[in-house]
């Protein structure tokens, strides 16, 4: 069985200052790991996926398969980044069709 | 850009009474998938749905719930009878291949 964890459920930063969203997974096979954000009363929306290796909005985040980490970084927080994250994984092979397997969510605000 | 989307944006239902919620994913996607949010609570997966069926469901897609696409574009969670438990933002996603697509979500409130 996989398993995301986020140990942080709340995390609050000044604008500006450097924003770091953890996140841990635990699976046997080879995963795709996600990050997906959810602003105020908007829907889920894919921010990073590991495979694509980019950066998006300043974020990027890098698959430590040592660690069993994903962990979301930027470098300068912005106002407009506070929003929920979410990590996900879905779990390639092994029976399990794409399904995602989400974290409890980090609630990030960033403080003018 | 292409969404998913969700109605109704919100239902309120008794105990015991049957709901239907309604998606429309994007059309040229093959997956679709319910996933639900308890409040304070992490999104969990209930069911994926391929080639008309469905591929995987979770403990939580018991025999009160199931799933259909009566059509080309609708795709739909039917809970039979509702409890108080029920009660969450259910989220319908799809997807070709790659990362899921989701809507802006059902809140579902039983009482």
């Amino acid at each position: 069985a996989q398993r995301v964890t986020q140990p942080e459920k709340l995390l609050s930063v000044f604008k500006g200052a450097p924003v770091e969203l953890k996140c841990n997974y635990s699976y046997s096979g080879s995963p795709e790991l996600f990050w997906y954000v959810q602003y105020s009363r908007q829907r889920l929306q894919l921010l990073l996926r590991h495979i694509s290796r980019e950066s998006i909005k300043g974020f990027t985040a890098d698959l430590n398969k040592g660690e069993t980490s994903f962990h979301l970084k930027k470098p300068f927080a912005q106002e407009e980044d506070s929003a929920m994250y979410y990590c996900a994984l879905k779990a390639v092979g092994g029976g399990s069709n794409y399904k995602l397997t989400f974290g409890k969510g980090t609630l990030l605000t960033v403080n003018p | 850009e292409p969404e998913v989307t969700q109605t109704p944006s919100h239902q309120v239902t008794q105990m015991g009474q049957e709901v239907i919620l309604r998606c429309v994913p994007i059309s040229n996607h093959l997956y679709f998938y319910w996933y639900r949010q308890i409040l304070g609570q992490k999104v969990e997966f209930l069911v994926s749905f391929y080639n008309n069926e469905i591929s995987e469901k979770s403990e939580i897609f018991d025999d009160q719930f199931s799933v259909e696409r009566p059509d080309g574009s609708n795709f739909t969670l039917k809970i039979r009878s509702t409890k108080l438990e029920d009660s969450a933002m259910y989220f319908c996603a799809s997807s070709e291949v790659g990362f899921q697509y989701f809507g802006p979500g059902t809140r579902l409130t039983v009482t």
